[in-house]
């Protein structure tokens, strides 16, 4: 099977503009959660899909949003970028949810705002 | 509010040698706790989970991990450690609703 896919792997912004991620599960896979890496705060939950309903949100503004296709894939937008927002944005899916179920996670994308 | 602490930011451990990279754990009800492992421009791996039962458990390329409920502990170790074993190793606790919480990460480097 083929591993979870983000798209792009590297990208780069301008303060003020908006961004949109992508993010493919593995085959089957239903759940999608998003992470923010850095190296000051660490890996922070964004939020988590599930059949195309977001379950929960982390602590962030609400410039930062997402969605879920039909097909488990998932995308998540930054709107009104910040020099803050530099990131590597880790997307993970799970085959199952409600419970403490492995997450496979994808490579990312390294965002940087300039 | 639950919490994960990784108090040591980098472990320097000779090749061969035992290789333990610590964690403990801030919960109500039951802990559910992974380890996960990344490698530069990669994503995070899933080495083992502890859910319920031995507090021993085994987990991918040579790891395990130790559960200590009266510690709130959640160590990994692996026996012999190798070169390409030299990651950031990540500790996490499940908290519903396929939430993580991650520790801070630490650095582990493995000196041939």
């Amino acid at each position: 099977k083929a591993g979870v896919t983000q798209t792009p792997r590297y990208l780069i912004k301008t303060r003020g503009q908006q961004v949109t991620l992508s993010c493919s599960p593995i085959s089957g896979h239903r759940s999608v959660s998003w992470y923010q890496q850095t190296p000051g705060q660490g890996l922070q939950f964004l939020f988590e899909y599930f059949s195309e309903t977001q379950r929960n949100k982390g602590n962030f503004p609400g410039r930062f949003s997402g969605r879920q296709f039909s097909n488990s894939r998932s995308e998540m937008n930054v709107s009104t970028l910040e020099l803050g927002d530099s990131a590597l944005y880790l997307c993970a899916s799970s085959f199952l949810a409600g419970g403490p179920y492995e997450q496979y996670f994808g490579p990312g994308t390294r965002l940087t705002v300039t | 509010a639950q919490s994960v602490a990784q108090p040591e930011d980098q472990v320097n451990v000779a090749e061969g040698n035992p290789l333990t990279v610590k964690c403990t754990y801030s919960v109500s009800g039951n802990p559910y706790l992974f380890w996960y492992v990344q490698y530069p421009n990669r994503g995070l791996q899933f080495l083992l989970k502890y859910i319920t039962g031995d507090n021993l458990v085994k987990g991918s390329y040579g790891f395990e991990a130790e559960f200590n409920k009266s510690q709130t502990s959640f160590h990994l170790k692996k026996p012999s450690a190798l070169v390409s074993d030299s990651a950031l190793y990540f500790c996490a606790l499940y908290y519903g609703n396929n939430r993580l919480a991650f520790g801070k990460g630490n650095q582990v480097v493995v000196i041939p």
